[in-house]
């Protein structure tokens, strides 16, 4: 059975410092990871996908992910953090089953 | 290409009504799936329809439904409206599901009193 789980609910950076959100996957097969964004009072926006080719995935607002299968992870990352990145994030596992499985979030807060 | 859109955008409802939400997905997208958002459960997958048959289902009791037209459009119903219903409700389309990214769309919040 797939999984996913983020590891931090919350985590508070230093604008201009790097960010690191954590998200573990289980999956039976080779699975599809996504990090989807939701800014305050909107919809969901795909950041980036990992869809079994290269294992360092860039995606929008100079977000990447590195997809790690020895360590099940797909952790987010961003070098340097601004005001408007404050949201909260979504990691989101699917495999060949075809069902889509969102972690919990984890609330990005940025320290001006 | 338009986006996903859903309506209303806000509804208030009591308790025992039951209210029907829309979503129009993104043209040629034949995925549609929908979400309950509230702040202690977060983001809980509710159902999933791919042309016009339900594919996945969440564990969410009987109360919800939904159905997709075969235009690709979904909606969603809840019946006999429970406080705990109150929530934000996300609807995101797909080209097929799965692997391939969603699409989300504003999303209607839904108030019961």
């Amino acid at each position: 059975a797939q999984s996913v789980t983020q590891l931090d609910s919350h985590v508070s950076v230093s604008e201009g410092t790097p960010v690191l959100l954590r998200c573990n996957y289980s999956s039976s097969y080779s699975p599809s990871l996504f990090w989807y964004v939701q800014h305050p009072n909107k919809g969901l926006q795909l950041l980036l996908k990992y869809t079994s080719a290269a294992t360092l995935v860039k995606g929008i607002n100079g977000f990447e992910a590195e997809f790690k299968k020895s360590e099940t992870s797909f952790h987010l990352t961003k070098p340097s953090a601004h005001m408007s990145d404050a949201a909260e994030y979504f990691c989101v596992v699917s495999d060949q089953g075809d069902k889509i499985i969102f972690g919990k979030g984890t609330r990005l807060h940025i320290l001006p | 290409k338009a986006g996903v859109t859903q309506t209303p955008r806000y509804l208030i409802k009591t308790r025992g009504q039951q209210v029907t939400l829309s979503c129009s997905p993104i043209s040629g997208h034949r995925s549609v799936s929908w979400y309950q958002q509230t702040p202690g459960q977060g983001l809980q997958f509710l159902f999933e329809y791919f042309s016009e048959t339900q594919r996945n289902k969440g564990n969410f009791p009987g109360r919800f439904s939904g159905r997709q037209f075969s235009n690709s459009r979904s909606e969603m119903n809840v019946s006999t409206l429970e406080l705990g219903d109150s929530a934000l409700y996300l609807c995101a389309s797909s080209l097929q599901g799965g692997m391939y990214e969603q699409y989300f769309g504003p999303g209607t919040r839904l108030t019961v009193t």
